[in-house]
């Protein structure tokens, strides 16, 4: 089962950030958090993962709170593209390879 | 460059059809994912390969599911007697390195192909 827990949709306005949160509260001590997300009719896509420390790069920001039970995406200026399901994921660490995707979060940018 | 290709990307099949379904990793990838999302749902694990090793199948549906992956490389999913609830995307992924995520200090992602939809009619 998915370790994560996420809001089924949000709204955000063209340009504006957008912060998706998530909750993981199981997590265990070297677990990452990961992201992805799918834009309609394709697969998944890797966003953005962290441990502990705060992370950035081309797509996104991800900030991991202290005691590592809750995170968040920022888009800082989202676009119409960034229409999507954002999936946050726990890496199972039990032996499998798999990744353990819950429902997401639909994001929907408006113009 | 290529990234993952899948065909078909419509399959109809009726119900008790057998079908295949194709997944062309990125080249040279040593690992490779079956997943299947049903409609509104998030991607679920099927299958798991490590060069032309089996290592996890522990979410295929039932028996009706088989796969393989012969020579490393091209992988086929197998869906015998097919019934109306196996009706999804099937998505494959493969990823350079022996599984994916965070190895030894290095992060190797799953690299997904766009999915084939089945339909059991």
């Amino acid at each position: 089962d998915a370790k994560t827990t996420q809001p089924t949709s949000m709204d955000c306005a063209e340009g504006r950030a957008a912060n998706l949160p998530c909750n993981h509260s199981t997590i265990s001590g070297n677990e990452y958090v990961y992201w992805y997300r799918q834009i309609h009719s394709q697969g998944p896509q890797y966003i953005i993962h962290g441990l502990k420390n705060n992370e950035t790069n081309e797509m996104a920001s991800l900030i991991i709170t202290e005691d590592r039970k809750s995170s968040t995406l920022i888009l800082p200026h989202a676009t119409l593209r960034d229409t999507a399901v954002y999936y946050c994921i726990v890496r199972d660490q039990g032996g499998s390879e798999k990744l353990v995707f819950g429902k997401g979060t639909k994001l929907t940018v408006n113009p | 460059g290529a990234g993952v290709s899948q065909s078909p990307r419509y399959k109809v099949a009726k119900r008790g059809q057998d079908v295949a379904l194709r997944c062309d990793p990125i080249s040279g990838h040593v690992s490779l994912f079956w997943y299947q999302q049903a409609l509104g749902q998030g991607p679920e694990f099927l299958t798991y390969f490590q060069n032309e090793a089996q290592l996890d199948k522990s979410g295929l549906p039932s028996d009706r599911f088989f796969a393989e992956r012969p020579e490393g490389s091209v992988s086929t999913l197998k869906i015998q007697r097919t019934q109306q609830e196996d009706s999804a995307v099937y998505l494959c992924a493969s990823s350079p390195m022996p599984g994916s995520g965070v190895a030894g200090g290095v992060f190797y992602e799953q690299y997904f192909g766009p999915g084939t939809r089945l339909t059991v009619t």
